[in-house]
């Protein structure tokens, strides 16, 4: 099946910080993908759409200069949080799927603690 | 604007037995898809089925069914014979046609009593 590769999986970093997530299709060409945000006993958030070779899209309340996004090719997706703060810390899980079909497959996710 | 609902925060289940967990949406499209997700402590969202809005055999898969209502937006799912190892968080999520993101609802939460 298709996989999906999220890394790091867990990072922790002072104040200040900028931090990059990636998001790799392993077997399938992406044309988009999808990062959400999930808050402590809380459901799944959309916060941009990445597309290839494109601006991502961002959602309402979401601060496009703080989350960088960038899907340089159709098989890589990141997810840079610029001078990260403690309330930036949250659970951050991308997603991708071949054009038109579905469902989406996640990776695994990558849990971001700011001290 | 697509909104998922799911009404039962918490729902527990005895071992070996039935439970049906609830989920209610919101859409003017008529081609979409719904699935169920189950997300254990790992966090992993682990896909358990998916239903397209188009057809109206109910998805099956091993233990796991769905009863999809679409005049009524309902896409309940129902676990058969419960695990251990089904205690989870299940989010219910909506998909419109083509490469759109997933709606989720707020979550269930499961407990299997041993």
């Amino acid at each position: 099946g298709a996989v999906v590769s999220q890394h790091p999986s867990w990072v922790i970093c002072k104040s200040g910080t900028s931090v990059k997530i990636e998001c790799r299709s392993l077997d399938f060409q992406a044309t988009t993908m999808f990062w959400y945000r999930q808050f402590p006993k809380q459901s799944l958030m959309l916060m941009a759409t990445s597309n290839e070779g494109s601006k991502a899209t961002y959602e309402q309340g979401v601060e496009k200069d703080k989350f960088l996004i960038n899907h340089a090719s159709l098989t890589l997706s990141t997810l840079t949080v610029t001078s990260a703060h403690p309330e930036d810390s949250s659970f951050y899980i991308c997603s991708a799927s071949r054009q038109g079909v579905t469902p989406q497959h996640f990776g695994d996710g990558t849990r971001l603690s700011i001290l | 604007a697509q909104t998922v609902t799911q009404s039962q925060p918490e729902m527990s289940v005895q071992e070996a037995e039935t439970v049906t967990l609830s989920c209610t949406y919101d859409t003017s499209e008529s081609d979409y898809y719904l699935f169920w997700y189950k997300q254990p402590p790992s966090r992993q969202m682990i896909l358990v089925i998916r239903q397209e809005a188009y057809k109206q055999q109910n998805a099956t898969e091993n233990r796991f069914s769905v009863n999809f209502q679409k005049a009524a937006k309902s896409f309940s799912l129902k676990i058969s014979d419960s695990q251990l190892g089904d205690a989870a968080m299940y989010f219910c999520a909506y998909a419109g046609s083509g490469n759109t993101p997933l709606v989720f609802g707020k979550g269930t939460r499961l407990s299997v009593i041993a």
